[in-house]
């Protein structure tokens, strides 16, 4: 399996813009994470789906961050509009519940809001 | 008060080393993991645990329940093993949320 896989790798925006980031989870798998990583606050998760349904979104910072799974082998993370502040390593994971729910990071896409 | 906490935040050690890091959670857990992250890397999970030792190579992880307190060893270090070491708790059936550590940089020098 190619692992989890996120895309873009990179992006710089500029303020106000949308940002998308995507990600592939591991197939099979049916939870998936999505994390922030900044050097004041760590790693935090943002929200987590199992089988394609949104269960804890309390780390979303708020209205502007969004995120969806259509389905088993996609979501997103939207943000709009973009802030400088929003600049960080965004992470997805996911794991597997039958294998005892380790989860298997991306490479993360690193994004600079100008 | 954080409900993860590692020590030290820092390390630096020479190559052939018996190295420890150290991870106190305040909450009652149901798995505790160890994550590893390259300097502008990926993040890797190592160990996944919830009682006793685990073993992989040169690395071992520890956990004691009743003390709630966590290690992470890495035997004959190498440089290659520089890079932070995250604990994170959580994330086993019904708790799959992780709180993480704020990491512990480990540098081995040759």
């Amino acid at each position: 399996d190619a692992g989890v896989i996120q895309s873009p790798r990179h992006e710089v925006t500029e303020m106000g813009q949308e940002v998308t980031l995507r990600c592939k989870p591991i197939s099979g798998h049916d939870y998936l994470f999505w994390y922030r990583q900044t050097m004041m606050r760590g790693l935090e998760l943002l929200i987590y789906f199992n089988n394609n349904v949104p269960i804890d979104d309390s780390g979303m910072p708020e209205d502007r961050f969004s995120a969806k799974m259509p389905n088993a082998s996609f979501s997103t993370l939207k943000i709009q509009p973009s802030e400088p502040r929003d600049s960080a390593v965004y992470f997805c994971a996911s794991s597997d519940r039958g294998r005892g729910n380790e989860q298997f990071f991306g490479p993360g896409t690193r994004l600079t809001v100008l | 008060k954080n409900e993860v906490e590692q020590s030290p935040q820092n390390l630096t050690a020479q190559e052939g080393e018996f190295i420890t890091i150290n991870c106190s959670y305040s909450v009652g857990i149901s798995a505790l993991h160890w994550l590893q992250q390259h300097p502008g890397g990926g993040i890797v999970s190592l160990f996944m645990l919830s009682s006793g030792k685990k073993k992989h190579g040169r690395l071992i992880a520890t956990i004691n329940i009743q003390e709630k307190h966590s290690s992470l060893h890495i035997t004959a270090s190498h440089p290659r093993d520089s890079a932070v070491y995250i604990c994170a708790v959580g994330g086993y059936f019904g708790n799959e949320k992780l709180t993480f550590g704020t990491g512990t940089r480990l540098t081995i020098i040759p």
